[in-house]
């Protein structure tokens, strides 16, 4: 069973602090990685994508991906109050993708 | 664009009875995604189209599930016959281009309770 983990949370930070997101995957041949936000009762919203290992970085939000670790994250700069959704990890494995349970962030004022 | 349209936004139902869910993806896109989320288990791929042709339906819980894309411009997922534990949130997502993970923009989901 392929796996896609998540801590839960909730992660509470500080308005203008660092909010830390981390999953790890458990299948080897995994080759794209999403994160995507999503706030209570609406739909989840691509944020970032990566593929290749390293970081890809744009506007406050940047997604650390290493495929050795299996292991990608997001970091969130700047933390702002509407910055508090769900963030959830997804990773595909030839057109399979899968989900995992998200993070509840809340940034508070 | 209107995005992804799904319909209803919110349906109950008797356990027993059959259920459609119905989505109109983005004009021009080629891949339709089923998803359905429960707290339990998160959000889980069910099936996937490319060109109306339903290219991997392994997520489908059993075969109570069924799912049809007869155009390009319009998709069902039907339970029949409905049970308590399908109630849950299902998104519709679609995307353009050679590979299905090209960016998906989900619906606004419809919430189905059966009771």
């Amino acid at each position: 069973q392929k796996e896609v983990e998540q801590n839960s949370g909730p992660l509470s930070v500080p308005e203008g602090a660092i909010a830390s997101l981390n999953c790890t995957y458990s299948d080897r041949v995994s080759q794209s990685f999403f994160w995507y936000r999503q706030y209570s009762g609406k739909s989840p919203e691509l944020i970032m994508s990566i593929y290749s290992n390293g970081d890809k970085e744009d506007g406050r939000f940047t997604a650390q991906l290493n495929k050795a670790s299996q292991y990608v994250s997001l970091l969130i700069r700047d933390s702002q109050p509407s910055d508090s959704a769900t963030y959830l990890c997804a990773v595909d494995d030839n057109n399979d993708m899968r989900f995992g349970a998200g993070t509840r962030l809340t940034v508070k004022p | 664009d209107a995005g992804v349209i799904q319909s209803p936004r919110h349906e109950v139902t008797e356990m027993g009875q059959e259920v459609t869910l119905r989505c109109k993806p983005i004009s021009g896109h080629d891949y339709l995604f089923w998803y359905r989320q429960t707290m339990m288990r998160g959000l889980e791929l069910l099936i996937y189209f490319n060109n109306n042709v339903p290219i991997d339906d392994s997520g489908m819980p059993e075969d109570r599930f069924s799912a049809k894309m007869p155009n390009a411009s319009f998709s069902t997922l039907k339970i029949q016959p409905s049970e308590p534990r399908d109630s849950a949130v299902y998104f519709c997502a679609s995307s353009f281009g050679q590979d299905s993970t090209d960016t998906q923009y989900f619906g606004p989901g419809t919430r189905l309770t059966v009771l």
